[in-house]
């Protein structure tokens, strides 16, 4: 049974600052995904990748896909409180398997 | 544009009672889910189905039950409730082709028993 790890747990930080998050599976990714949650609502997508060592960019969000394909890190530039929420990694196979989370708290 | 739509938003219900927490598509998806979601434990799939008629367990199937008679709704069926069900409960449908799919989810049903 595929196991996803992602660390760490909680991370607060004051507006402005640069914070990295990151996720680790026991097992090769199939897909990778990378979703966020914000209070009281459901997951939203961020990202898809697929390819080993891909980077794709969105916004002040920048994905990264380990060469392995069994990491990535998440890593957002000048945080602001409209990122606040718990970002879930997940690995889209046949069906999801989805990490614990990291609760980001962004403070003005 | 609706998208997915869950009912209740939150219920209580006593031990032993039973319930069913009804989710809605308007995106014509094949496959719809059911989450839990639980402090520092993240998702975790119930069941889902792949299409009308056809449904299948996931990894915390039990105490729980499925039917898929059309296309845009899953309901889900707590047969007999238990205090260990207390959870965040998400009815998920997926879009997008294979291996680049995007699951859209509802806002979540926050279900405790007592």
């Amino acid at each position: 049974t595929q196991l996803l790890e992602q660390s760490p747990q909680f991370l607060s930080i004051q507006e402005g600052e640069n914070l990295t998050v990151y996720c680790n599976s026991s097992s090769v990714f199939s897909s990778l995904q990378w979703y966020r949650q914000e209070p009281g609502e459901g997951p939203v997508l961020l990202v898809t990748v697929v390819t080993g060592g891909e980077v794709k960019k969105l916004k002040r969000l920048t994905f990264q896909f380990g060469d392995a394909r069994k990491d990535s890190s998440l890593h957002i530039t000048a945080a602001q409180p409209g990122d606040t929420g718990l970002y879930l990694c997940a690995d889209y196979g046949q069906n999801f398997v989805f990490g614990p989370g990291t609760r980001l708290s962004v403070l003005p | 544009n609706a998208g997915v739509t869950q009912t209740p938003k939150f219920q209580v219900l006593k031990t032993g009672q039973s319930m069913t927490l009804q989710c809605a598509q308007d995106m014509n998806h094949e496959y719809m889910s059911w989450y839990r979601q639980d402090p520092g434990m993240g998702l975790r799939l119930i069941h889902y189905s792949v299409g009308a008629g056809i449904t299948d367990q996931g990894e915390v199937p039990n105490g729980y039950n499925v039917s898929r008679s059309t296309t845009e709704d899953f309901p889900l069926r707590l047969l007999s409730a238990a205090p260990s069900q207390t959870s965040v409960y998400f009815c998920a449908s997926l879009g997008g082709g294979s291996g680049t799919g995007e699951l859209f989810f509802g806002e979540g049903s926050r279900l405790t028993v007592l």
